[in-house]
């Protein structure tokens, strides 16, 4: 069995400080995804990253997926009240198989305070 | 396109009553999956299929029965109830076969078993 495990659980910042969530596991990933959820709803993608060691930035965000494929980290500079949020890693298998089966990691409830 | 939709929204059933949570897309997506959400756990996926007609075991099936008759719908069953099933399942889906794929999630179905 993979597993993803997320740190930290929790985290409260102040408007305009940076945070950084981590997505570690012991197996490694053709793929890892991070998503956000808002309270109520279903989880959205944000980004996909495939090849070890890529960084991809998304407006504030940045998304590093590790040399090994077997972690990865969602950093945030200058976070808004807009990103609070739980945010998940979700990592895909090998196997084509699987369907595209996602393991997911526990989540990181992020709170941004104005 | 009204994506991923779920019903209900919200269920409360008495241990041993059986229900089944729909799961509709409009987006001709070859694979569809069930997750449950418990706090802190991350999802974990219950079952999943890669087309009409063929279905597969997730993480965690026991108690849970699927079937995928159309593209369109894929309805998750509870047999029996019971409040370890409490919980909040959503149902996602996906174009199928490439690597890295995006799940569209729905906004989830919250089950509470007494």
């Amino acid at each position: 069995t993979q597993l993803l495990e997320q740190s930290p659980q929790f985290l409260s910042i102040q408007e305009g400080e940076n945070l950084t969530v981590y997505c570690n596991s012991s197996s490694v990933f053709s793929s890892l995804q991070w998503y956000r959820q808002e309270p109520g709803e279903g989880p959205v993608l944000l980004v996909t990253v495939v090849t070890g060691g890529e960084v991809k930035k998304l407006k504030r965000l940045t998304f590093q997926f590790g040399d090994a494929r077997k972690d990865s980290s969602l950093h945030i500079t200058a976070a808004q009240p807009g990103d609070t949020g739980l945010y998940l890693c979700a990592g895909e298998g090998f196997l084509q198989a699987a369907g595209n089966k996602l393991t997911f990691g526990g989540g990181t409830r992020v709170l941004v305070k104005p | 396109n009204a994506g991923v939709t779920q019903t209900p929204k919200f269920q409360v059933l008495k241990t041993g009553q059986s229900m089944t949570l729909q799961c509709a897309q409009d987006m001709n997506h070859e694979y569809m999956s069930w997750y449950r959400q418990d706090p802190g756990m991350g999802l974990r996926l219950i079952h999943y299929s890669v087309g009409a007609g063929i279905t597969d075991q997730g993480e965690v099936p026991n108690g849970y029965n699927v079937s995928r008759s159309t593209t369109e719908d894929f309805p998750l069953r509870l047999l029996s109830a019971a409040p370890s099933q409490t919980s909040v399942y959503f149902c996602a889906s996906s174009r199928g076969g490439d690597l890295a794929d995006t799940q569209y999630f729905g906004p989830g179905t919250r089950l509470t078993v007494l």
